[in-house]
């Protein structure tokens, strides 16, 4: 399997679940990325990942906790969610100072009820 | 503030026309800048992109047209098919402080409709 997968592509949940959605790249990318995206917004950089360790973390809610054991791996755990939080949350990598930009997943469209 | 303005929000064109699509910007530490298409249920993918020393580039059907003193970078898609009608995102990159990686920074996006 090639490129970058997210599972699960739909999840429904609760306000007080707990859930997580999972990234894995085949790329040999050394940079992995959360993004949000909602309806007419541009896209939200949430948390960025390079060679396992977070640098960058764009003043997210600390119900959404990322999570990256090695450099094929990004888990978003989420937790106590709001119903604004529903969107589309994309995975995406790369690898460092390529110009060739950024590799996303599908996504997995999330919705809070 | 929004580092990267896109417009227009939605486009309609007939097949066979051109769409044009522009984007600004007024961060000169960007170093590059791609551009995204988004199909519905899917991710958006890198479909072309440009250096700011370079003033234009062309694959394809499509084409990046760059203004560095304007600030300013727009797609053009010749002979625009209905198989283009989707979302298409214009970015904006800059490296990290401290590190070497980048940053992409997005425009809001242009649904494009192109009508057979």
């Amino acid at each position: 399997e090639t490129g970058v997968t997210q599972t699960p592509r739909h999840l429904v949940m609760g306000m007080t679940n707990k859930k997580s959605l999972k990234c894995e790249q085949h790329l040999g990318h050394n940079a992995m990325y959360w993004y949000k995206q909602s309806a007419k917004k541009p896209l939200e950089l949430m948390f960025v990942y390079s060679l396992e360790e977070r640098v960058e973390n764009n003043s997210v809610p600390s119900r959404f906790s990322p999570e990256c054991p090695n450099s094929s791996h990004l888990f978003l755990h989420l937790h106590t969610l709001q119903p604004e939080d529903s969107a589309l949350y994309l995975c995406a990598s790369s690898q460092e100072l390529d110009y060739y930009g950024y590799t996303f997943g599908s996504g997995t469209r999330l919705t809070v009820v | 503030q929004q580092q990267v303005k896109q417009s227009p929000q939605s486009l309609i064109v007939q097949k066979g026309g051109i769409s044009i699509i522009n984007c600004a910007y007024e961060n000169t530490a960007f170093d590059y800048f791609p551009w995204y298409q988004q199909f519905p249920g899917k991710g958006p993918a890198l479909l072309i992109a440009i250096r700011p020393d370079v003033s234009e580039k062309k694959e394809g059907r499509f084409t990046i047209s760059f203004n560095k003193s304007a600030k300013q970078f727009s797609l053009h898609i010749m002979d625009s098919q209905p198989g283009d009608s989707a979302t298409y995102f214009c970015a904006a990159r800059v490296l990290v402080r401290g590190s070497t990686l980048g940053r992409l920074y997005f425009g809001r996006g242009t649904q494009l409709t192109v009508w057979p």
